[in-house]
């Protein structure tokens, strides 16, 4: 089966510092997605992205983070000045667009533990 | 968004039957049932999804009965790597802007 690709599996960062993760969606899908998780607690939504645009954001999507895809083949989830309460496992995830109203499946990474010191 | 309640955990052993239900009031019209699962330090991963009736893959079924106010997810003779989190979401693709909303989820846990 395909797979999403992210690194850094694991992520330490001082308060205050800036982070990128980086994640290599599948190569023919167009939908792309950030999702974070803290321990213990549900997956949470971040952000979607289509045709080089945010199509939808949560209200934890603030102006600290950001994201882009650089070329044609990365996504990258930017955090400009990060928080002890960023630390959390970030997932991304890409899906094929929908052939009707019904979700395509979305893949999910292997995620990056982010922790915040 | 349709809002989305479900068991927060479950027991079974090896070998049973599981299902889960989930209870979904105010579906809209044009929404999906999708259910996904996730084991510890892992990504979800899409297991099955369904409009109406019955939908049936190699690792589960899905049921929804007409009102489609709720569902049931089907996983037959479960095993050990069973064990995970299973989530149940509602919504509609581009009436959400892929905006995919998980809920507290299932953990379900299956003893030997």
């Amino acid at each position: 089966e395909p797979e999403v690709t992210q690194t850094p599996s694991h992520q330490v960062t001082q308060m205050g510092q800036e982070v990128i993760l980086r994640c290599v969606p599948i190569s023919n899908h167009l939908y792309f997605y950030w999702y974070r998780q803290i321990l213990g607690q549900k997956v949470e939504f971040l952000v979607s992205f289509y045709n080089n645009e945010i199509s939808e954001k949560s209200e934890i999507f603030d102006d600290q983070f950001s994201v882009e895809r650089p070329d044609g083949s990365n996504f990258t989830l930017k955090i400009r000045s990060t928080k002890l309460e960023d630390s959390a496992m970030y997932f991304c995830a890409s899906s094929a667009p929908p052939s009707g109203q019904g979700w395509e499946k979305l893949f999910f990474g292997s995620g990056t533990q982010l922790s915040v010191l | 968004l349709a809002k989305t309640t479900q068991p927060i955990s479950m027991d079974s052993y090896e070998g049973q039957e599981v299902n889960i239900t989930c209870s979904h009031n105010n579906i809209a019209t044009n929404d999906y049932i999708t259910w996904y699962q996730q084991f510890p330090s892992q990504g979800p991963r899409f297991i099955i999804q369904g409009y109406k009736t019955k939908v049936t893959n190699e690792v589960a079924s899905l049921f929804i009965p007409a009102d489609r106010k709720s569902s049931t997810l089907s996983l037959p003779r479960v095993s050990l790597s069973d064990t995970a989190v299973y989530y149940c979401l509602v919504g509609a693709f581009y009436n959400q802007g892929g905006k995919l909303i998980f809920g507290q989820g299932t953990e379900l846990s299956v003893k030997p």
